[in-house]
């Protein structure tokens, strides 16, 4: 089973409009953690959001927020007021606890991603 | 600060030629680093991590081997490429192991396999 999925290959929204990429996760760990990255055409990718599975509040950073619901297993990206720069490829990933010759480690997985256009 | 450098930023190689793929990290010490390989419109797959100096270990079975000579190296290689080893290449690191430390990446490196 697919760890983490993002349903929505591909989304438009107008310049200063709001847009939500979904991402579902699934894990039987109690602690783990929700990761956004944006990857522009050059192709780096820059993290922008992370939310602790422990958490009581959803996170924010900016115009980026993270809707979490625990009990769905959702991780939702709200980008506010979207701007032409938001147009990327955006990432969510899962970071869930493991071991690598007993240093604790842990192990990204993203998902396939969804292309994000923002319309003048 | 810190920064984290990866080239070449491109490279076109044919088919059985050696590879050699160069990620190194500044202002940091001992930093975990990591390996990813991304197919077109794919997300990220990893192929290798480490988390010092000698010590790597593979994700996945592949043609590719990892090598780390030094704190902040971390070397991507390959002695006979194959198609499939075509796609573009990351490079992360970070502070320490925890749920809640994010990655950065480098620009990566495009590799094109004729």
């Amino acid at each position: 089973a697919q760890k983490i999925t993002q349903t929505q290959p591909g989304m438009f929204v107008q310049e200063k409009e709001a847009v939500t990429l979904d991402c579902t996760y699934d894990t039987s760990d109690p602690s783990y953690g929700l990761f956004w990255y944006k990857q522009p055409s050059s192709g780096e990718m820059i993290f922008l959001i992370y939310q602790g599975s422990y958490d009581q509040q959803n996170a924010t950073e900016g115009r980026y927020s993270l809707n979490f619901q625990k009990a769905r297993k959702s991780a939702n990206l709200v980008i506010s007021a979207s701007q032409l720069g938001d147009s990327a490829m955006y990432f969510c990933a899962m970071r869930e606890a493991s071991n690598a010759g007993g240093t604790s480690y842990g192990k990204l997985t993203f998902g396939q991603g969804t292309i994000l256009t923002v319309h003048p | 600060s810190q920064t984290i450098h990866q080239w070449p930023a491109t490279l076109v190689q044919p088919v059985g030629s050696p590879l050699s793929l160069e990620c190194t990290v500044e202002g940091t010490s001992n930093p975990n680093l990591y390996w990813y390989r991304q197919a077109a419109g794919r997300g990220l797959q990893l192929l290798f991590y480490s988390v010092g100096i000698g010590q790597i270990s593979s994700e996945v079975p592949q043609n590719l081997s990892a090598s780390r000579p030094q704190d902040r190296q971390f070397i991507l290689s390959s002695k006979k490429l194959l198609l499939s080893d075509s796609g573009f290449y990351l490079c992360a690191w970070e502070w320490e192991a925890g749920l809640y430390n994010e990655q950065f990446f480098g620009p990566g490196t495009r590799l094109t396999v004729l």
